[in-house]
């Protein structure tokens, strides 16, 4: 089956601790985002990749690092400098540009974050 | 800045009722225009997409209308199930731009 996975499903962080939180997709997809959902705050960007080796940042990036070192995959590490890191994070990937139109996203299954 | 606004915030209906979520958008020149669902502490499913030159996109039950020129869509729901509370999210993908703009969402809840 074509999707994406994000692991683990629950994290949990001690202060001053690095986190990586996984995201894979086998949709063949060239874009992938991540995002930060806080309750009564809607979706937040973080940061976004529309091809290999490349990335950009979101509105929130601060506190956040990315790599996009394969096609299928684009893990994002939670550092120490991000204050307030307890949050639901979203993982998506569309097909990016074809004709002009963007195609369709799609979301993994989420992980929330906690911290200690 | 592209602004999205979804009305209402929450909903409570009565199983069976044909239902009308709305999505509100500030700048008319979109690429398409996606609706999704989202279950407690789930990801997002994505419902329907609507390009930009079309007018309308149904799937089953479901049906998303797109008025670019009033900035709006709505999605209808027929004959409503309890199956179906959840938070409807809206996205709109503006030109010259990679990024989809989220509204806050529409909170169901159909109670039998």
């Amino acid at each position: 089956d074509g999707g994406i996975t994000q692991s683990p499903k629950y994290l949990f962080r001690k202060e001053g601790q690095n986190v990586t939180l996984s995201c894979e997709q086998n949709l063949n997809h060239d874009a992938m985002y991540w995002y930060r959902q806080d309750p009564g705050q809607g979706l937040r960007l973080i940061y976004y990749s529309q091809i290999v080796n490349d990335f950009q940042k979101g509105d929130i990036a601060e506190g956040y690092s990315v790599s996009r070192e394969k096609k299928e995959s684009f893990p994002l590490t939670v550092t120490s400098a991000q204050k307030n890191p307890t949050a639901f994070y979203l993982c998506a990937s569309s097909t990016g540009t074809s004709g002009g139109y963007y195609n369709e996203q799609f979301f993994g299954p989420g992980t929330r974050l906690t911290v200690l | 800045k592209q602004e999205v606004t979804q009305i209402p915030a929450a909903l409570s209906v009565p199983e069976g009722e044909n239902l009308v979520l709305n999505c509100s958008f500030t700048d008319s020149a979109i690429y398409n225009l996606q609706w999704f669902r989202q279950d407690p502490g789930k990801g997002l499913t994505s419902l329907l997409l609507i390009q930009s030159s079309q007018r309308e996109q149904t799937s089953g039950r479901l049906n998303a209308s797109l008025d670019k020129s009033s900035g709006r869509s709505t999605l209808y729901i027929a004959a409503s199930q309890p199956g179906d509370s959840a938070t409807y999210l809206c996205a709109v993908i503006s030109r010259g731009s990679y990024i989809p703009t989220f509204g806050r969402g529409t909170s169901l809840i159909v109670h039998p």
